[in-house]
């Protein structure tokens, strides 16, 4: 079973259209992120969210808005798409603690708004 | 500017060389970790190393970390074709709970 499964993988959209990315993790963690990552294979952080709480806000338009129904999910949610929201989107979760915060990624779900 | 800077940008040996792979950072740290990344997936945990370590081993992979210099090095040893992926230093910065990428390495190792 995959530990942090996200849906769609590929999505293929127009700008201005709204879409959601899903997230969910069966590993018991307690943090979740969401990541960008861009054409150069630059890896960014955009959100953050530990116990349905937000704690990381990356400065990021609020066209996206994520939502934690529970620990278990986070979904990404992007309004009025443009184009410069084409991007890989990564999802991925932690447990944080004093041995080191090592993050599980799922495998990506691939943006491109046309 | 990024807090993890990896280089080279992109390396290409032959199967049975060693790969070195650098990441250089800015801040303090509470540990580093190293990512890997196969074309079209997603990133795969490789090692961490806290800030009071110097060195650790894992199978075929040995990390350094020389906080005095705000670096760490990535050793492959005796690769393999299928060690061709992308490679991320990550720091886990200290009171952020967030970890900060690099901008990769871009590994090809050739049969």
């Amino acid at each position: 079973d995959t530990a942090v499964s996200q849906t769609p993988k590929y999505l293929v959209t127009q700008m201005g259209n709204d879409k959601s990315i899903k997230c969910e993790q069966n590993l018991g963690h307690d943090t979740m992120y969401w990541y960008k990552q861009d054409s150069k294979k630059f890896l960014k952080i955009m959100f953050s969210y530990n116990n349905k709480e937000l704690i990381i806000n990356e400065t990021v338009p609020n066209r996206f808005s994520p939502k934690s129904p529970d620990k278990a999910h986070l979904n990404l949610h992007i309004n009025s798409l443009e184009l410069g929201d084409s991007a890989v989107y990564f999802c991925a979760s932690t447990t944080i603690d004093n041995s080191g915060n090592t993050i599980y990624f799922g495998e990506g779900s691939w943006l491109t708004v046309v | 500017s990024q807090q993890g800077e990896e280089d080279p940008q992109a390396l290409s040996i032959q199967e049975g060389e060693n790969a070195t792979m650098n990441c250089s950072y800015k801040t303090s740290i509470n540990n580093l970790q190293w990512y890997r990344q196969n074309s079209g997936r997603g990133l795969v945990h490789l090692i961490l190393i806290r800030s009071n370590e110097r060195e650790k081993h894992s199978g075929r992979l040995r990390v350094t970390l020389d906080t005095s210099k705000k670096s760490s090095s990535l050793l492959i040893t005796a690769s393999r074709a299928a060690d061709t992926a992308s490679y991320f230093c990550a720091t886990d910065i200290s009171g952020y709970n967030k970890l900060i990428f690099g901008a990769g390495t871009r590994l090809a190792v050739h049969p």
